[in-house]
């Protein structure tokens, strides 16, 4: 099975700010990399989708990157409503895995 | 509008079992592949199970292959979870989830609410 190390685990941040977070596969899985904002007590809500391409609106602050297997998820100005865990999620051969998750808090 | 609701969560017994149900609505269900995820307390997402729009496959993570089934209704618009044999680490927030099959990494791209299912002795 293919593993996703997500890093950091979690980082401190102000508004303004701009935040990077890195999504490491143990397999090259071209760019079947999705990402994913969650905050707490609600449903994750889909931001970037294979590995680059921003859904419906979703605010163009936010850019993923990458291609087998490294990838990089981008707010380029945090906002307050940004600060929420993030995940990555890869997709192969009918499976999925998702890295370990990145709590976004206030500095 | 797409809507996913999940039910029949719940708290059950070590060992025993329960039948998950999302209801979809807002879009052709037998179009898209269907996902169950779910969220131990405090914990990350977790890849569970899902199967296409037809049912002509299905596919459950190792964690918890042997003891769920994923299936469909397309008459009924409704997503199933059937869970055997449950276990304490079983316990977790359920959810359904959409997959957006026209993206390569079929994406989840609408999600229920989520459903509580507590396993205990």
């Amino acid at each position: 099975d293919i593993q996703m190390t997500q890093s950091p685990s979690s980082l401190s941040a102000s508004v303004g700010d701009r935040v990077t977070i890195t999504c490491q596969a143990s397999q090259d899985i071209n760019n079947y990399l999705n990402w994913y904002q969650q905050k707490p007590g609600k449903a994750p809500k889909l931001l970037i989708f294979d590995a680059s391409n921003l859904e419906t609106g979703v605010p163009s602050r936010f850019s993923g990157s990458g291609s087998g297997t490294d990838f990089t998820f981008t707010i380029s100005s945090l906002q307050p409503e940004d600060f929420a865990t993030y995940y990555c999620q890869q997709y192969n051969n009918l499976r999925y895995t998702f890295g370990q998750g990145t709590k976004v808090d206030i500095k | 509008e797409v809507r996913l609701l999940e039910s029949g969560g719940g708290l059950v017994q070590t060992g025993g079992s329960l039948r998950l149900s999302c209801a979809a609505s807002g879009f052709i269900f037998s179009n898209y592949a269907m996902s169950w995820v779910r969220q131990a307390p405090g914990k990350g997402l977790e890849w569970v199970s899902s199967i296409s729009g037809v049912a002509d496959w299905a596919f459950n993570a190792d964690s918890v292959k042997g003891r769920f089934s994923i299936s469909r209704d397309n008459s009924k618009n409704t997503l199933y979870l059937q869970m055997n044999s449950l276990r304490d680490d079983d316990t977790a927030v359920y959810y359904c989830a959409r997959c957006l099959v026209t993206a390569a990494a079929d994406p989840n791209d609408y999600w229920g609410q989520g459903i509580l299912v507590i396993v205990s002795s």
